[in-house]
This record gives structure tokens, sequence and C-alpha cells, in this order.
């Protein structure tokens, strides 16, 4: 049972464009949800995190937007450069799950920014 | 990045023999994890430790153990290595009072 979810396995957008990446998920108990970004062969790098008191979170180019009652968030990257092409993981956790605490990771969307 | 170093970086091994994966990190963060990425499956967490000689299962623990015996070490081993565990292994570690984990650069294992 996949508890979060990246439906679009890929994408690819003009350099200077918004990218746009989706994410779901179906545990009403996560509370706290994080991007990573990874290029081949390194490992993941974190990107932002947002709270499930916020709806919003900025951090330069890099827009998350969380939609609770949907169960959804969505990571902006604006403007989109080439160096932003790489695997984007959408990941969830439960901080009420004190002492347990792990992350649920989606199957990742590869970004691919056309010159 | 918390200081972790993962080795070996590259391994290939025969069925059925066993494989231990380290991790070693140098920030003294509380909390460990393995995880493993294949296509299609994201990353998905095999063993994690909540500190020394405390450790639990992941979603895809079949197989692998773990030994946490000091802060800074993570083994994860494969008793009796299989094709199905060819994959990459990304350990991965986290302060106490943070909710952001941290990531080394992978151990890519090869079972033939």
């Amino acid at each position: 049972d996949q508890q979060v979810k990246q439906n679009s396995p890929s994408l690819s957008v003009q350099e200077g464009r918004i990218s746009i990446l989706n994410c779901d998920y179906t545990n009403s108990m996560f509370d706290y949800f994080l991007w990573y970004k990874k290029y081949p062969a390194e490992g993941p790098t974190f990107l932002i995190s947002i709270s499930s008191i916020k709806d919003k979170n900025e951090d330069g180019r890099f827009t998350v937007f969380l939609n609770k009652s949907a169960k959804h968030l969505s990571l902006h990257i604006v403007p989109s450069q080439p160096g932003d092409s790489a695997v984007y993981f959408c990941a969830a956790g439960s901080v009420s799950n004190f002492g347990n605490e792990k992350l649920t990771f989606g199957t990742g969307t590869r970004l691919t920014i056309i010159p | 990045d918390a200081g972790i170093t993962q080795s070996p970086r590259h391994k290939v091994t025969e069925t059925g023999t066993p494989v231990t994966l380290r991790c070693h990190q140098t920030e003294n963060h509380r909390y460990m994890y393995w995880y493993r990425q294949d296509p299609g499956h994201g990353l998905r967490l095999i063993h994690y430790s909540y500190g020394v000689k405390d450790t639990d299962k992941g979603e895809v623990s079949d197989g692998y153990s773990v030994s946490r015996s000091k802060t800074e070490d993570f083994l994860l081993t494969l008793e009796s290595a299989t094709s199905s565990q060819t994959s990459v292994y990304f350990c991965a570690t986290r302060h106490l009072s943070g909710n952001t984990i941290y990531f080394g650069e992978g151990s890519w294992l090869t079972v033939v």
C-alpha cells in the first residue's frame, strides 16, 4: 500500500518556466512533509519542508504548497534552471509518533529542464 | 550534510554470501536509517535505529539485519544475499530534535 504517491514518473519543462511536481498521501497521521532532490550516483539532498500547521512554505525559487483536505502537496520551482534536472522525492512523516519517527517516500518524479 | 560515509560504495557478490554495509556518521545524530532505492519503488525503509543497540524494522526488512554498537556506526547485513537484493542502499541520519533526515552517497550492491 503506497501511502505517498507521485503519479508522474517524469516531467519536462522549458528553462525559465515554472515546474510543478505533485504528491498525494493517504495516511491522515502524516503531519510534516519534505522534498528531496537526487542527482544520479549521489544521495538525496533535502530541499524544503512544510508542517501541517502551514499551507505554504517558500525558500528562494522553491515553494511547497500543502492542501490537507485533499491530502495533496506540490513543489513549485520558479524559474526552472538546467541544474534543477534531477529526480524529486516527496516524503511524509508524523511527529506525533514520537520515538518512532521515520519518513515514507514516494516513488519520485524525474524533472528535465529543457534549455 | 551530516558527515555520512558509506562503505563499500560498490560491491559485486555472489548469491548466498553474507554482505555487510557500513554507515559512519560524524554528527552525533541519534537516529540512523537504511533505505534501498529501486526503480518504481522509490526509497523504502529497511531498518532504523533510535539509539545505541535500539533498532527496529522498516517496511522491507526480510533478509536484512542491523547492528548499532556505537552512536556513529550503523551496519546493515544481508545474511545470505539474493538477486532481489541487488539495489542501491542509502544510509541516513537525523538529529533528535529535527525532522529532516540526511543521506549518505549510497552503496551500489550487485548480487550475481
